[in-house]
């Protein structure tokens, strides 16, 4: 079975911190992708890599930075978190046009 | 971006009934997926249906697919109560590169 592991549950940071969420994925597959959650909103795509050190904006990725210096490794960093980034954090990996396999999600909250 | 748009936005059954979810969306596709949310986790895939594709089965599950109206249908079939969960599409659009666009979700609650 695919597992896509995500460093934390919940977490609370202070306005300012920097912040780094990090996604693991164990099948070797190429892509990789990080998305907030917010009620009402749905699923919304921050950044997205489809290789090693290769790296995409998604829909909202203001506020937003990624890393990918290894093929399971997928961290996206929040600079100076605000509190307008409280939301849950999913992380995704898939191969090309394939299903994506989730992570169990980080809730943030800034406070 | 073009969201794929689900309807009804809820849905309340008692167990033992179907449940018919829909779902459309705007511009040509690779493939549409179905997700499952149980309350506070991660999402769980359930089918991809490609645009070649009209029908497709898994278990209880039944999703299909009309390109030519821009929609699909995910039907589950004899409810349970562990049914119970927010169920999102998603649509891998042409030229996306395979990202997908999430819709925002349907809430089904299925009454023991």
């Amino acid at each position: 079975d695919v597992k896509v592991t995500q460093s934390s549950r919940y977490l609370v940071k202070r306005t300012g911190e920097k912040v780094f969420l990090e996604c693991v994925q164990d099948m070797d597959h190429e892509n990789m992708f990080w998305y907030r959650q917010d009620p009402g909103l749905g699923l919304r795509l921050i950044y997205f890599s489809y290789d090693v050190k290769m790296k995409e904006k998604g829909d909202i990725p203001e506020g937003y930075s990624v890393s990918r210096e290894k093929k399971e490794r997928f961290s996206l960093i929040l600079e100076s978190a605000s509190t307008n980034q409280t939301s849950m954090y999913l992380c995704a990996s898939s191969l090309p046009a394939r299903e994506q396999y989730f992570g169990p999600g980080t809730r943030l909250t800034v406070t | 971006s073009q969201q794929g748009e689900e309807d009804p936005q809820a849905l309340s059954i008692q167990e033992g009934e179907n449940a018919t979810m829909n779902c459309s969306y705007k511009t040509s596709i690779n493939n549409l997926q179905w997700y499952r949310q149980n309350s506070g986790r991660g999402l769980v895939h359930l089918i991809l249906i490609r645009s070649n594709e009209r029908e497709k089965h898994s278990g209880r599950l039944r999703v299909t697919l009309d390109t030519s109206k821009k929609s699909s249908s995910l039907l589950i079939t004899a409810s349970r109560a562990a049914d119970t969960a927010s169920y999102f599409c998603a649509t891998d659009l042409t030229g996306a590169n395979s990202k997908l666009t999430f819709g925002k979700g349907i809430t089904l609650s299925v009454r023991p």
